[in-house]
């Protein structure tokens, strides 16, 4: 079993839909976690952190569920923008640094 | 955000030639470095651990004298693919995590924000 593993998409939604991505990971020891967001050819960059209480920034809502090693992602009101490679990314301790695994991303493509 | 710089941007070169890529942190200390490989359509694959003055930590199937990295300082990491192949051609990005000062009197350590990591840019290698 992979450890973080993602929808494997692509999604392809109209503009304004409600899209969720979900991301499972496997080291029940794991401490932190993140949503990356991908475009084509360029670096991650850090879309948002994801807390066991939940967290909202504008039309983005991240859940962590410990319990069931679970963690989603859901996109309000898509906008065109919003098209990309979303990565979960799950870090935890292994000795003495900490390892930080990414899971194989969902690709969006939001259309007009 | 804190700024993390890859050089260069691009190389390509010949089969058989080392490649070095550097990875530096521009406003912020960093004890720890991550290097990932992407290859197309896939996502980051971690290849190693670099820490500040100790050997890197490479992840299974990485060959360390393969892809030599340093940590020589706490601003920079650098990373050399030695003897080149074609099949090495791919992105390859480093990652940095802030060391920062707590407020309280006396302590230090890896940064406490929900151990983020600051990307570089990326290094795209194409070995002919």
């Amino acid at each position: 079993r992979k450890e973080v593993e993602q929808d494997p998409g692509p999604f392809n939604v109209p503009e304004g839909a409600t899209v969720a991505f979900n991301c499972t990971y496997s080291n029940s020891a794991s401490q932190s976690f993140f949503w990356y967001r991908q475009d084509c050819r360029k670096e991650p960059k850090l879309l948002m952190s994801v807390y066991s209480s939940g967290n909202e920034d504008g039309r983005f809502t991240a859940q962590l569920n410990r319990a069931s090693q679970y963690i989603s992602l859901l996109i309000r009101d898509s906008k065109l923008s919003d098209s990309a490679t979303y990565l979960c990314v799950v870090t935890g301790l292994k000795t003495s640094y900490d390892k930080v695994i990414f899971g194989p991303g969902t690709s969006l493509s939001v259309i007009p | 955000g804190a700024v993390v710089s890859q050089h260069p941007s691009r190389v390509i070169c010949k089969s058989g030639t080392s490649v070095k890529i550097e990875c530096r942190s521009l406003d912020f200390q960093a004890t720890t470095m991550f290097w990932y490989r992407q290859f197309p359509k896939q996502s980051l694959m971690l290849m190693a651990t670099s820490n500040e003055g100790s050997k890197a930590t490479y992840e299974q199937g990485v060959e360390k004298d393969k892809f030599l990295i340093n940590h020589a300082s706490l601003t920079l990491s650098t990373l050399t693919v030695t003897s080149a192949h074609p099949e090495d051609s791919s992105f390859y990005i480093c990652s940095a995590k802030p060391y920062v000062l707590n407020t309280r009197q006396g302590e230090s350590g890896p940064g406490r924000g929900g151990n983020e990591q600051f990307f570089g840019p990326g290094t795209r290698l194409t070995v002919l």
